[in-house]
């Protein structure tokens, strides 16, 4: 059965440091999603991207947050200057329609040091 | 912002008694979806269920049920006969339509003592 994969799935960085978190959605999905979930506490959602383009985002997701699909099966959240509270899990998940269930990958655990 | 709400933080039980988590929802929408996850210490998110705002049928899938009430705004899990290894932190999440994304209640974490 297809599964959402994401890679590292530990990630240990600089206060300060660019890191770029990739996921590789199910094959024939169209809707992307990046949730986190600080240790201990609920998940929360990032971003959706459909179409090569933001659908919605939430409060978290401020400037130093993109998303890029560089090619035909990643998708990427990349965070532009770390900072200590950006540790936390990080998940991927995928749709092919908007209202399908998501199905997450196994997450990436970013720490920053 | 249309919160769930998950009022139990933790719950103990021992093994073979049957427990049930709550869930309570807030939502503007007309359509909506409501969902179940699992994470056990391992950190995956593991689905396991799903409704539709428009289908009230409550439904048993072996050891685990579910009660949806409109009426009151909840969605409710229960493990019978519970085991060890349902042991994990279990999320509700609400969505509405659109591309928007999973509004997570804060999770109740279930510990199964042998």
């Amino acid at each position: 059965e297809p599964e959402v994969t994401q890679t590292p799935s530990h990630q240990v960085t600089q206060m300060g440091q660019e890191v770029i978190l990739r996921c590789v959605p199910i094959s024939n999905h169209l809707y992307f999603y990046w949730y986190r979930q600080i240790l201990g506490q609920k998940v929360e959602f990032l971003v959706s991207f459909y179409n090569n383009e933001i659908s919605e985002k939430s409060e978290i997701f401020d400037d130093q947050f993109s998303v890029e699909r560089p090619d035909g099966s990643n998708f990427t959240l990349k965070i532009r200057s770390t900072k200590l509270e950006d540790s936390a899990m990080y998940f991927c998940a995928s749709t092919r329609g908007s209202a399908d269930t998501q199905y997450f990958g196994p997450g990436t655990r970013l720490t920053v040091l | 912002a249309q919160k769930v709400t998950q009022a139990q933080t933790e719950i103990s039980v021992v093994e073979k008694e049957d427990v049930t988590l709550d869930c309570v929802y807030e939502t503007r929408d007309t359509t909506y979806y409501l969902f179940w996850y699992k994470q056990p210490p391992s950190g995956e998110l593991v689905f396991l269920i799903r409704r539709n705002s428009f289908d009230e049928q409550n439904e048993i899938s072996g050891r685990y049920s579910w009660n949806f009430q409109k009426s009151t705004s909840s969605f409710n899990f229960t493990i019978t006969a519970s085991q060890v290894v349902d042991s994990a932190v279990y999320f509700c999440a609400r969505k509405g339509g659109g591309a928007d994304g999973l509004t997570f209640g804060k999770g109740t974490h279930l510990i199964i003592q042998p």
